[in-house]
């Protein structure tokens, strides 16, 4: 079956960038939508974006200024670069498979997760 | 402020039914789907669609859908359903996905 494994440094600086990468086991990355998500602590899901295993991107207007997803379809790998960080991005970022859909009622959905990774933001 | 507004907390009897509801202008014409969360752990998801299960997710979770809310039933709830719950759908321009704030389920 499909599993989803987060990676990347726990720990990231003021100011610096985020980088975290997505390993996809046990199926191919290729046809498929992955999304980022991710929960600070005690608090709810925000999603960051998606892309398509093509390259195509959508992000959060809210973080698209800072957030670049990319993939690389021969390490059945995506990843996360998340710029100009602050304490408010400290959070657990969960990588998932996205059932994808555009027209209205349909089956959109994030089926597979990752176990998700604590990236804390701190000097 | 989320687009998708879930009442933070409810709480049912062991055994009976729950309805935790999602409300935003975007379930007219969108789907939602739900995601249980318990402490510690990754979400799951358990209904997506218009009302579709993964496989293994017991079929005491339902979903409906009705005007601008989404809700999610658990007929006969057990101790093993007290969780977070959050859906998730567009926003109201349809292009990009939101979360709901979540609610706690406490199974009394």
């Amino acid at each position: 079956q499909v599993q989803l494994q987060e990676s990347g440094p726990g720990l990231v600086k003021p100011s610096e960038t985020l980088s975290l990468t997505c390993t996809v086991s046990g199926g191919s990355i290729s046809g498929y939508y992955w999304s980022w998500i991710r929960q600070p602590p005690g608090k709810g899901l925000e999603w960051i974006g998606y892309i398509y295993y093509s390259g195509s991107t959508n992000y959060n207007p809210s973080l698209r200024s800072r957030v670049t997803i990319s993939v690389d379809t021969s390490k059945n790998q995506f990843s996360l670069k998340l710029s100009s960080v602050t304490a408010a991005d400290t959070a657990v970022y969960y990588c998932a498979r996205h059932i994808f859909c555009s027209s209205s009622f349909c089956n959109d959905a994030f089926d597979i997760w990752g176990q998700g990774t604590m990236v804390t933001v701190s000097p | 402020s989320s687009e998708l507004t879930q009442d933070p907390a409810v709480s049912v009897a062991l055994g009976q039914t729950v309805r935790i509801t999602c409300q935003g202008d975007s379930l007219r014409k969108y789907y939602a789907s739900w995601y249980q969360q318990k402490p510690g752990q990754a979400p799951i998801l358990v209904i997506y669609g218009k009302n579709n299960r993964p496989s293994g997710i017991p079929d005491r979770f339902s979903g409906s859908s009705s005007g601008n809310t989404a809700s999610l039933t658990i007929t006969g709830a057990q101790a093993e359903d007290e969780a977070d719950y959050y859906c998730n759908s567009r926003d109201t321009s349809g292009n990009h996905r939101v979360f709901g704030g979540g609610t706690k389920l406490t199974v009394l």
